[in-house]
């Protein structure tokens, strides 16, 4: 069935420094691919997302490319901020469930100081 | 506002009295679900609701149910809860498709003694 795999965490960065948090999946056909975001004591809000091969989704400062070849949809920021310290999920949504279930990772938690 | 309202969201129950979570979405969505969050073992889904009077089981529905007798509503019941279902619960919509994400409540910590 339909996985996605992320990096462990936490992963501790200084203000201002380059966020790279990995992802792969194991998905038959084209699924859909989301980056969500879970910050102390709140609910997952979607971050950015990309449907088919090639396509970069962006949002806040955060890019992901839907890489095909090989599996993955990495999450990068240039600069990050004090205030994106959270825990990050990232998610697919395959043909494998008729593209109905959103399959997450385990999340990796992100620790900026300033 | 566009949003999925849970309540309670903060719980405290003591084993094997019933109790329910109360779901609702404001954005017309056709499709439903329920997590379960849990330290090590990220979100798992618990049902999931296509439209009205469809729901379906997720991977973890052992101890719960649901019913979808309105678009809007998904409420999750607890008939005889225990205190490994202790957890944090998220109710989530989207309309039907595969390029559409979720819409998360905020979530629901349910404490069982």
């Amino acid at each position: 069935g339909d996985s996605v795999t992320q990096m462990e965490g936490p992963v501790t960065l200084s203000e201002e420094a380059f966020l790279t948090i990995n992802c792969t999946y194991t998905a038959t056909g084209y699924p859909s691919l989301f980056w969500y975001v879970q910050y102390p004591g709140e609910g997952l809000q979607l971050l950015l997302k990309a449907t088919k091969a090639d396509d970069k989704g962006s949002n806040k400062g955060f890019e992901a490319t839907y890489r095909k070849e090989t599996t993955s949809f990495h999450l990068e920021k240039g600069s990050v901020q004090v205030s994106d310290s959270a825990v990050y999920f990232c998610a697919l949504r395959g043909s494998d469930t008729g593209f109905q279930k959103l399959v997450f990772g385990t999340g990796t938690r992100l620790l900026v100081s300033p | 506002e566009a949003q999925v309202t849970q309540n309670p969201r903060y719980l405290i129950t003591v084993t094997g009295k019933k109790l329910t979570v109360t779901c609702s979405q404001n954005m017309n969505h056709e499709y439903m679900s329920w997590y379960r969050q849990d330290p090590g073992l990220g979100l798992r889904q618990i049902y999931y609701s296509m439209n009205v009077e469809v729901t379906d089981k997720g991977d973890v529905p052992e101890g719960y149910k649901v019913s979808r007798k309105e678009k809007r509503n998904f409420p999750l019941i607890l008939e005889s809860p225990s205190p490994n279902q202790t957890s944090l619960y998220f109710c989530a919509s989207s309309l039907q498709g595969p390029g559409y994400g979720y819409t998360f409540g905020s979530g629901t910590r349910l404490t069982v003694v």
